[in-house]
């Protein structure tokens, strides 16, 4: 059965300091990693998917890693607006099921 | 495009009642997700369709529980009767299953309450 592991659990930055996300996988024929932002009370938002280890993507203050392990959510100097859960998510087999890790939840204070 | 649109966005009932929720995909997509999110346990895939026919549907709960897809722009899920443990966030995700960009894109949501 395909697993899917996100750390830390919580994690609460000062505005600047920067940090990583952890999700770590073992799944059978991986088709691509995905990364998702979940503000309160909205439905995950697409941030960036990766299909082959070294791969790398980057938006503003995030850069996304993966390995044939696992990927890592890069966040370089936080501000407030970038306080949301962070979740991971692989997508695997033939028939493109896509299954959740149980996300980060990040918080900057200023 | 609108994006993937989910209806009622929220939804009180009581125990013992039949619960509809529905989804429209973003058009041109092929896959549809049904997913259940509560703080426990997370976001569960529940069911998942490929051009309209369901393709695993090991995370249905119970036989109280059931989706369809009867066209490609168009699915619901119906919990029939519905229970207080039932209460959580569904959401619905469509993707191009087989294009170049797999991602899925979320709604915004049902907040089901059974009382």
């Amino acid at each position: 059965e395909d697993q899917v592991t996100q750390s830390p659990e919580a994690l609460r930055l000062q505005e600047g300091e920067s940090s990583s996300l952890n999700c770590s996988y073992t799944v059978s024929g991986l088709r691509g990693l995905f990364w998702y932002r979940q503000d309160p009370g909205k439905g995950p938002e697409f941030l960036f998917t990766l299909y082959s280890a070294g791969e790398e993507k980057e938006k503003e203050r995030l850069k996304a890693t993966l390995t044939k392990k696992e990927s890592f959510l890069h966040i370089t100097a936080p501000k407030p607006e970038d306080s949301a859960t962070y979740l991971c998510a692989v997508l695997t087999g033939t028939a493109s099921k896509l299954t959740f890790g149980t996300g980060t939840r990040l918080q900057v204070t200023l | 495009d609108a994006g993937v649109i989910q209806s009622p966005r929220h939804e009180v009932t009581e125990m013992g009642q039949e619960v509809t929720l529905r989804c429209k995909p973003i058009s041109g997509h092929n896959s549809l997700f049904w997913y259940r999110q509560t703080m426990m346990r997370g976001l569960e895939l529940l069911i998942y369709f490929n051009n309209n026919v369901p393709i695993d549907d090991s995370g249905m709960p119970e036989d109280r529980f059931s989706a369809k897809m009867p066209n490609a722009s168009f699915s619901t899920l119906k919990i029939q009767p519905s229970e207080p443990r039932d209460s959580a966030v569904y959401f619905c995700a469509s993707s191009l299953y087989g294009g170049q960009n797999t991602e899925a894109f979320f709604g915004q949501g049902t907040r089901l309450t059974v009382v």
